[in-house]
Order: C-alpha cells, then sequence, then structure tokens
C-alpha cells in the first residue's frame, strides 16, 4: 500500500525558516518524480515545488522561489521541503504528493500525504 | 502562467442528480488535464487525468471530457458520498495549476 507521512509542520515566526519531511513506503520512490501542493485555511489547492525521480529536474511556483528548496534522498524514500523567509502567506497545509507513474513524467498526483500544517505568526 | 477558471464555485443538487462542472484553461493544454475530489479535512483525491481517464477505483459515474481549452467533469447520478470540492489542474506544462475549485452542495 503507498503512504506518503509527512512531518514537521508547525508555528513559526516570520522570517523563520521550517523544514518539511515526508516518508514514502509502499512503492519504488527512486522510479517516482513527487511534489509539494499546499492549501491555505479556507482555499484552493496551490502546487509549490516539483523534483524529478533523480533530482535532475526541479521546478517551483513563483510565490516560492528563492525562498523554499525541494530535495529527496533516495537511500531513506524521503522527499523534503526547506522553508526559508516564510511570510504569512505561506501558512497552509502542506501536501506531498506523488507524480503518476511513466515515462516522461506527466504531473497528475495519485497518491497525496495527510498534510502538515505550517502556521507563520508572530 | 496558465490559469485555469472553474465554474460554477458552489452548485447543489439532489442525490441522484446530474452534475457538470466545468473547467477554462486560459491557453491550450491539449488533454493534460486532471481532476480531484476533495472532501474536509481530507487530501485530495485523483479521478480523472488525460482529461478523460478513470483513475483506478473511481465509480463509473464519474466521467471527463474536453481538449484544447474547455472541459467537464460530470458525475452522472450524485451519491452521498460525492459531496466535496472538485477541483481541476493543467499537467500541460511548469507552473503547475489548479482550478479555484467548486463545492457540490447537498440540495
Amino acid at each position: 500500500e503507498v503512504q506518503l507521512v509527512e512531518s514537521g509542520g508547525g508555528l513559526v515566526k516570520p522570517g523563520g525558516s521550517l523544514r518539511l519531511s515526508c516518508a514514502a513506503s509502499g512503492f519504488t520512490f527512486s522510479s517516482y518524480s513527487m511534489n509539494w501542493v499546499r492549501q491555505a485555511p479556507g482555499k484552493g489547492l496551490e502546487w509549490v515545488s516539483s523534483i524529478s525521480s533523480s533530482s535532475s529536474y526541479i521546478y517551483y511556483a513563483d510565490s516560492v522561489k528563492g525562498r523554499f528548496t525541494i530535495s529527496r534522498d533516495n537511500a531513506k524514500n524521503s522527499l523534503y521541503l526547506q522553508m526559508n523567509s516564510l511570510r504569512a502567506e505561506d501558512t497552509a497545509v502542506y501536501y506531498c504528493a506523488r507524480t503518476q507513474g511513466g515515462y516522461p513524467p506527466i504531473y497528475y498526483f495519485d497518491y497525496w500525504g495527510q498534510g502538515t500544517l505550517v502556521t507563520v505568526s508572530s | 502562467d496558465i490559469q485555469m477558471t472553474q465554474s460554477p464555485s458552489s452548485v447543489s443538487a439532489s442525490v441522484g442528480d446530474r452534475v457538470t462542472i466545468t473547467c477554462r484553461a486560459s491557453q491550450g493544454i491539449s488533454s493534460w488535464l486532471a481532476w480531484y475530489q476533495q472532501k474536509p479535512g481530507k487530501a485530495p483525491k485523483l479521478l480523472i487525468y488525460a482529461a478523460s481517464s478513470l483513475q483506478s477505483g473511481v465509480p463509473s459515474r464519474f466521467s471527463g471530457s474536453g481538449s484544447g481549452t474547455d472541459f467537464t467533469l460530470t458525475i452522472s447520478s450524485l451519491q452521498p458520498e460525492d459531496f466535496a470540492t472538485y477541483y481541476c489542474q493543467q499537467a500541460n506544462s511548469f507552473l503547475l495549476t489548479f482550478g479555484g475549485g467548486t463545492k457540490v452542495e447537498i440540495k
């Protein structure tokens, strides 16, 4: 069974940093592109970042470019999101999501974690 | 960036009704479109990909159609478990974008 479990969320002050993790199991992690998607309270879904299976290709939303860094450790079946210079508007539930299989990858998200809440407030 | 516009933003319907949700892309995206269902407090669930392909395990009452800029999600006979918010997402190019969502409510 595919499982994605996020951790690392919490309360942080504006300008602070946080590192999110996503532990993957039930599939060959190293074969799939992975993604972060967020949802502000009461709002819609916003794609944040994607990383290819071998980390060769990385993409960011304009709203986080230069502040967030996506990475992965295929040996540990883990995905990460380093978030720096956090702002109030980064407050959201952050979901880890798997890209549907196939090559080249088409970025549909077929499995999602339960999400981790990041709150940026003084 | 490709903007995705969903309509309506909400719809009230009864069990057994046929419900249609529309998603329009600001430029052509071929068939690179997905639909998701999200229930309160839960992660989204992939329903349809490539505009009209049903994800494994999704009931056949869900269907998708369209290409280019105009797409639809249809629920042929609404069931109690279908009351949720639905989102479209374009996968044609980075930056990936979602529609604003359509909330399907009980009439």
